[in-house]
């Protein structure tokens, strides 16, 4: 049940860009997008509803699809900020409890 | 703003004592409530769902008799770890469940670390 995601770390200089994966083995109602610093508590990034729609939030945006169950994450010229772990979460049901995925490391240095 | 907030931020015990975590909705009301652990390096684990005047649902594997959850108002969830024990050292989150009406965004609390001695 336990999405999964990849790659498991990725490594950027300033202003590269990345995409995170995450697959499921189930329909997927929904997916979510966070993003944990080191020592905090996950901070939402968005969410992705079945449809296969697109969101973006300034130079993050992600997809959906639905029918493949997939999402993936992109991040575009990327930020000192941006470092830390990201999850992806998925709900087969509304309602229900995010199930998370294992999570994808990203590092970015100047 | 936070919507949901949680108590202690972080606690130290010894071990085979017991220690509770507060979890609170400030903005509407939750019938429903998540509680995750998360360990080092891991991912967040959902422990139970906390369903508002009934008894909690536990995923398979977590000891309901050790971690008791008591949701008594529409407001406040708490998680009580029993007899706490070295391996039970833990990052705690809670989350709330959205509301009727409102998209399906799950938001969390800052989290507790319980560090047991």
């Amino acid at each position: 049940q336990q999405p999964v995601q990849s790659p498991q770390a990725v490594i950027l200089r300033e202003g590269e860009d990345a995409v995170i994966n995450c697959s499921s083995s189930k329909a997927l109602y929904s997916v979510h997008w966070y993003r944990q610093k080191h020592g905090e508590a996950p901070v939402f990034l968005m969410i992705l509803l079945k449809g296969g729609e697109q969101k973006g939030h300034e130079k993050i945006s992600a997809s959906f699809n639905e029918k493949k169950q997939q999402s993936s994450l992109y991040l575009t010229a990327s930020q000192l900020s941006y470092s830390g772990t990201y999850f992806c979460g998925t709900k087969s049901q509304a309602g229900t409890a995010l199930i998370f995925g294992k999570g994808t490391t990203l590092s970015v240095s100047s | 703003g936070a919507v949901v907030s949680q108590h202690p931020s972080r606690v130290i015990c010894k071990s085979g004592t017991s220690v509770k975590i507060e979890c609170r909705s400030l903005d509407f009301q939750a019938t429903t409530m998540f509680w995750y652990r998360q360990f080092p390096k891991q991912s967040l684990m959902l422990m139970a769902t906390s369903n508002e005047g009934s008894k909690a649902t536990y995923e398979q594997g977590v000891e309901k008799d050790k971690f008791l959850i008591n949701h008594a108002s529409l407001t406040l969830s708490t998680l009580t770890v029993t007899s706490a024990h070295p391996e039970d050292s833990s990052f705690y989150i809670c989350s709330k469940a959205p509301g009727q009406g409102r998209t399906d965004t799950q938001y969390f609390g800052p989290g507790t670390r319980l560090t047991v001695l």
